[in-house]
């Protein structure tokens, strides 16, 4: 089955700095990429997701680029500023009804002013 | 605005004890899911249902039973709790059977199992 690996675990950057999440996944059937972001006391929120026909998709402050070839994904923050600070998760699709996700372990990024 | 509400926020039981977490969703949503969240394993799929009465295994159903008798309304039940099934629950759900479908999650119920 599907696997989705995530790097780093934890990011802390400067305010104003670039932060870079990484995932890698085995199933190249695979064709959607979300990203999730977790916030303290809160369930997960989507904040942007790429298709497998689009190498890169861009929302203000983040951008993910997919590599199917490679079978890697990244999530770029710019600017990054301290209500950035939560828990990032990657997903990939199964191929599954109903869209089951498997997601990756996840990335604290802490940013600090 | 989708809100995925879920029965408790923290719930605290004893080993063998019959556990319902109960999830309700407000926009007619075909998908719902439940993961449990742990420190440094992420989330992690239990069971999903695509339909009333459908359900499909996940990567860990060991020890989980579900219901969903309603649409709106996906029930996670551990039959006889043990102290490995401490964790965080979260519940999701997602329009349809289709791909590229947004999850909306609840908060999550933190279970402790004593």
């Amino acid at each position: 089955g599907e696997n989705v690996e995530q790097h780093p675990s934890t990011l802390s950057v400067q305010e104003g700095d670039s932060a870079v999440i990484k995932c890698t996944y085995s199933d190249s059937a695979s064709n959607y990429f979300p990203w999730y972001k977790q916030e303290l006391g809160k369930g997960p929120q989507l904040i942007i997701d790429i298709r497998s026909n689009v190498g890169e998709k861009k929302d203000q402050r983040i951008a993910v680029t997919l590599n199917k070839t490679a079978k890697h994904f990244s999530l770029h923050i710019t600017e990054t500023q301290p209500e950035d600070s939560a828990v990032y998760f990657c997903a990939a699709d199964t191929n599954q009804a109903g869209t089951a996700l498997i997601f990756g372990k996840g990335t604290t990024l802490s940013v600090s002013s | 605005d989708v809100k995925v509400t879920q029965s408790s926020r923290y719930l605290v039981k004893r080993t063998g004890e019959k556990v319902f977490l109960e999830c309700v969703q407000d926009m007619d949503h075909e998908n719902m899911f439940w993961y449990r969240q742990d420190p440094g394993l992420g989330l992690r799929l239990i069971y999903f249902s695509y339909d009333v009465k459908m359900k499909e295994k996940g990567d860990i159903p060991e020890g989980y039973s579900v219901s969903r008798e309603k649409k709106e309304r996906f029930s996670l039940i551990l039959e006889s709790a043990s102290t490995n099934q401490t964790s965080m629950y979260l519940c999701a759900s997602s329009w349809d059977r289709g791909p590229y479908n947004e999850q909306f999650f609840g908060p999550g119920t933190r279970l402790t199992v004593l």
